[in-house]
């Protein structure tokens, strides 16, 4: 049963509008959550992160927002430009539950020009 | 520039010959992944090592076995590769003690598309 759910695998947007992209998690005690970019062939990049005693956390264009009664996150993409195009994957952990990270199955994002 | 880097790009091999799968890292970081990423299922945790020789089972580590002699470097083993193992296969490393990484985050390295005729 997976942990960490993104239950939308793509998302089409427009250049210049906002990218919303969802991540839903099980287990309370994850206590840090992730987002990472990766563009084919090529391995994951970290993008920004959030820890439990925040509810948001703004890195230039993304902004990770956190909601630890509905255990949900959403990562939003501000304004989304044609290199945003990529999977995103969302990831928990907690070292309380052991030093691994728990990736979600990833949203493929596309920005059209 | 941190750094992680694994031995090939694309491999390409026959059912039942064995693999190696080498990543290096330069961050001096303790703890080091291998996952296999999958269409539809994300990053899934085959083994990790928090330090030299030691080693960890992840999620899925049937068919695989590691190698961490050395801190920087982090080896994956497929003992009898077969078909259902063609993956895209990634490195990571974190900083971290103990196995705790605490809130670092990941550094992946750029990938091995393995494809197992």
């Amino acid at each position: 049963d997976q942990q960490v759910k993104q239950n939308s695998p793509s998302l089409s947007v427009q250049e210049g509008r906002i990218s919303i992209l969802n991540c839903d998690y099980t287990n309370s005690m994850f206590d840090y959550f992730l987002w990472y970019k990766k563009y084919p062939a090529e391995g994951p990049t970290f993008l920004i992160s959030i820890s439990s005693i925040k509810d948001k956390n703004e890195d230039g264009r993304f902004t990770v927002f956190l909601n630890k009664s509905a255990k949900h996150l959403s990562l939003h993409i501000v304004p989304s430009q044609p290199g945003d195009s990529a999977v995103y994957f969302c990831a928990a952990r907690s070292d309380n539950y052991g030093q691994n990270f728990v990736f979600g199955p990833g949203t493929r994002l596309s920005v059209l020009p | 520039d941190v750094k992680v880097t694994q031995s090939s790009r694309y491999l390409v091999k026959r059912t039942g010959e064995k693999v190696f799968l080498e990543c290096v890292q330069d961050m001096d970081h303790e703890n080091m992944f291998w996952y296999r990423q999958d269409p539809g299922l994300g990053l899934r945790l085959i083994y990790f090592s928090y330090d030299v020789k030691m080693k960890e089972k992840g999620d899925i580590p049937e068919g695989y076995s590691v190698s961490r002699e050395k801190k920087e470097r982090f080896s994956l083993i497929l003992e009898s590769a077969s078909t259902n193992q063609t993956s895209m296969y990634l490195c990571a490393s974190v900083r971290g003690y103990k196995g705790v990484a605490g809130y670092n985050e990941q550094f992946f390295g750029p990938g091995t598309r393995l494809t197992v005729l």
